[in-house]
């Protein structure tokens, strides 16, 4: 197994651009596919990217993935950011075992 | 539109089992993995089990491993979780989640539609 290591919070002011990161600490950042999910207070979570770069109809282009296999992480922005993009963030893939892994979370607050 | 109705969530004492049911509708159930994810109350996700669209795949993670069975019925759209031995670590809402895919590979762990959750309570 392996571990998604992410930032316990990030903040920034309505309009600037915030990114989170998530660091593979065994293996290779792109050898499984990798997603994104916003969790609301008293909602479930919900896809904002997958497969590394992609996202679900509705989500809009403000959200975007990357991956940076020197640093072996991969990163969420968030651009011109809104109160409504407040939210627990979690990045998750799988292993060679078929096991999902999850990230710890990302509380992002918008100031 | 996708729905997963999670049921079977309650208190129950340490060691005793439970089993979770998820009824699903909404689109071709076997086509799809699916999966029980857990959230302590606070806390962060953490993936429980999953398995194939045919259950010839099925996946554990270590924590529970020896302990839970998933398992699905594909004639009634429905998918289980049976916990037994429960520790209180194990308590948690538990979300059934379908996959976007058919296999516990690749797509099959985009995690595309979730449940609302049942909350499982173990305590003496």
């Amino acid at each position: 197994n392996f571990m998604l290591t992410q930032p316990p919070s990030v903040s920034g002011s309505p309009g600037e651009t915030i990114t989170i990161s998530c660091t593979r600490r065994s293996g290779s950042i792109d050898s499984k596919f990798l997603q994104w999910y916003r969790q609301r207070p008293g909602s479930s979570p919900t896809t904002v990217i997958f497969e590394h770069y992609h996202r679900p109809s509705g989500v809009p282009d403000r959200f975007s993935g990357s991956i940076d296999r020197q640093s072996n992480s991969a990163s969420l922005t968030i651009s011109g950011l809104r109160t409504e993009d407040e939210g627990d963030y979690y990045c998750q893939s799988y292993d060679d075992n078929n096991r999902g892994v999850f990230g710890g979370g990302t509380k992002v607050t918008v100031l | 539109e996708v729905q997963l109705v999670e049921s079977g969530g309650g208190l129950i004492q340490p060691g005793r089992s439970l089993r979770l049911a998820c009824a699903a509708s909404g689109f071709t159930f076997d086509d799809y993995s699916m999966h029980w994810v857990r959230q302590a109350p606070g806390k962060g996700l953490e993936w429980v089990s999953g398995l194939s669209w045919n259950g010839g795949v099925i996946a554990y993670a270590d924590s529970v491993q020896g302990r839970f069975i998933i398992s699905r019925d594909n004639a009634k759209n429905s998918l289980f979780l049976q916990m037994n031995s429960l520790r209180v670590g194990d308590m948690a809402f538990y979300f059934c989640v379908k996959g976007a895919g058919t296999n516990l590979i690749g797509e099959g762990f985009h995690f595309d539609n979730w449940g609302q959750g049942t909350l499982v309570t173990v305590s003496s």
